[in-house]
């Protein structure tokens, strides 16, 4: 099995680009779909990205997903930065068994 | 509208079992399936497994297998877990989620329900 590996927490100003990494420690990044989860304080989480760079409907294109083979990490960058994107953010793929692996999470301060 | 609707919390003693349950509406029930993920106070989120709700096929997190059963009713759009021999690292909000397969995203979550197990 693999872990994803991001960093604990973040922080910028408002109207900033920000971008949180997920680290996949082996095996190919590109190997399986990464989606990225939005928890706000109190809430349930809520999809960001999903199949690496996918939005669903109603997600600002403020958020865009990307995997890089070099450095074998998928990234979420959020341009534009409100404090409203004040959350944990979640990156998420599957293993060999189709068992699905989270990352620690990160949390983004916009201050 | 796609609505997933959690059982209400529990508070148990370590050893005994708890089952939660997540009924589905504003879709067809049986043409996705629903995952299960906890969140224990303060830390990050953990998959517990995966049952379709067409076949009632499993698979469930190794952290968790022999003590989880996932289990649906699809006369009432409801899908269940159970969790057995609890211990206090079981206290944990459980979500359940919408997922079409075991590999798709979640994309759409409960409300959560809070599982306390305290002696």
């Amino acid at each position: 099995n693999f872990m994803l590996t991001q960093p604990h927490s973040v922080s910028e100003s408002p109207g900033k680009t920000i971008t949180i990494s997920c680290t996949r420690s082996s095996g190919n990044i590109a190997r399986n779909y990464v989606q990225w989860y939005q928890q706000r304080p109190g809430s349930s989480p809520t999809t960001l990205i999903y199949e690496d760079k996918k939005r669903p409907s109603g997600v600002p294109d403020r958020f865009s997903g990307s995997i890089d083979s070099s450095s074998n990490s998928a990234s979420l960058t959020i341009s534009g930065l409100k404090t409203e994107d004040e959350a944990d953010y979640y990156c998420q793929s599957y293993d060999s068994n189709n068992h699905m692996i989270f990352g620690g999470g990160t949390k983004l301060t916009v201050l | 509208q796609v609505q997933l609707v959690q059982s209400g919390a529990e508070v148990k003693k370590p050893g005994a079992s708890v089952k939660v349950s997540c009924k589905a509406s504003g879709y067809t029930f049986t043409t996705y399936g629903v995952s299960w993920v906890r969140q224990a106070p303060g830390q990050g989120l953990e998959w517990l497994g995966w049952i379709s709700a067409y076949n009632g096929n499993t698979n469930y997190a190794q952290k968790v297998q022999g003590r989880v059963t996932m289990t649906t009713d699809t006369s009432t759009s409801t899908a269940y877990m159970e969790l057995r021999s609890l211990r206090s690292d079981d206290t944990a909000m459980y979500y359940c989620a919408r997922a079409e397969v075991a590999t798709t995203d979640l994309d759409y979550w409960g409300q959560g329900t809070l599982v306390t197990v305290s002696s």
